[in-house]
């Protein structure tokens, strides 16, 4: 089956500009998430969907980022008044799970989408 | 807050035996998870560790000491295409994963 989509793959913006980042979740995946990945480092956590709302927007590191899940499905990362430090990888995640559950194996399992390579000038 | 560390870098022969460390420090935990990322790819899981013991996949297995606060990931029989990142992350309950800062792994022949 199709696993998660992001686009676009990669977006060169200038400063001060707007863009919006596309995630398409797993069909039926209730959790959806949002990382960003600077070079050498781990996904930093952004946050994250359960369903439509946001349950936890603790990771995003100003109020020039904002995302929204209006149906439950794709979701869109917006990014007002870029910086350049804002440039990164920004992957998507999907679980059909939410996180916090018991549970072994794979249940915890995060599916994660390609990556948009965001690069501000 | 919440810490993971886990080394930067390690390098092994083809065939031989890996392990790649992990410790966190976190307010609540739930259990360890392991992901592996080829460059310029998508993070892909691994394993989840919730209980004390040793998880084998193949020839990857992943261990966990909650007492410790302290796991390992352990590659058998490696190959080439095992050469990547790999990150531990926690689950610390209503938060969504923090991950380590990964450790790259070469494997050479």
């Amino acid at each position: 089956g199709a696993g998660v989509s992001q686009t676009p793959s990669n977006k060169v913006t200038e400063k001060g500009k707007y863009v919006e980042l596309r995630c398409d979740p797993i069909s039926g995946h209730t959790a959806l998430y949002w990382y960003r990945q600077s070079l050498g480092q781990g996904p930093e956590f952004l946050i994250y969907f359960q369903g439509t709302g946001a349950a936890d927007d603790s990771g995003l590191p100003n109020d020039r980022f904002f995302a929204v899940r209006p149906e439950g499905s794709v979701s869109t990362l917006k990014i007002q008044r870029t910086e350049r430090g804002d440039s990164a990888v920004y992957l998507c995640a999907s679980s059909p799970n939410p996180p916090g559950l018991a549970g072994g194996g794979s249940y915890n399992e995060q599916f994660f989408g390609p990556g948009t390579r965001l690069t501000v000038l | 807050g919440q810490s993971l560390e886990q080394p930067s870098e390690v390098t092994a022969v083809e065939g031989a035996i890996v392990q790649i460390n992990c410790t966190y420090q976190t307010s609540g935990f739930y259990g360890l998870s392991w992901y592996q990322q080829h460059d310029g790819g998508a993070p892909t899981f691994l394993s989840y560790n919730a209980l004390d013991g040793l998880e084998e996949t193949g020839r990857f297995s992943s261990f966990l000491s909650r007492s410790d606060s302290y796991g390992y990931l352990l590659l058998q029989e490696l190959q080439m295409k095992d050469s990547a990142s790999y990150f531990c992350a926690v689950n610390s309950g209503n938060t969504p994963l923090v991950f380590g800062k990964g450790t790259r792994l070469s494997v050479i022949a």
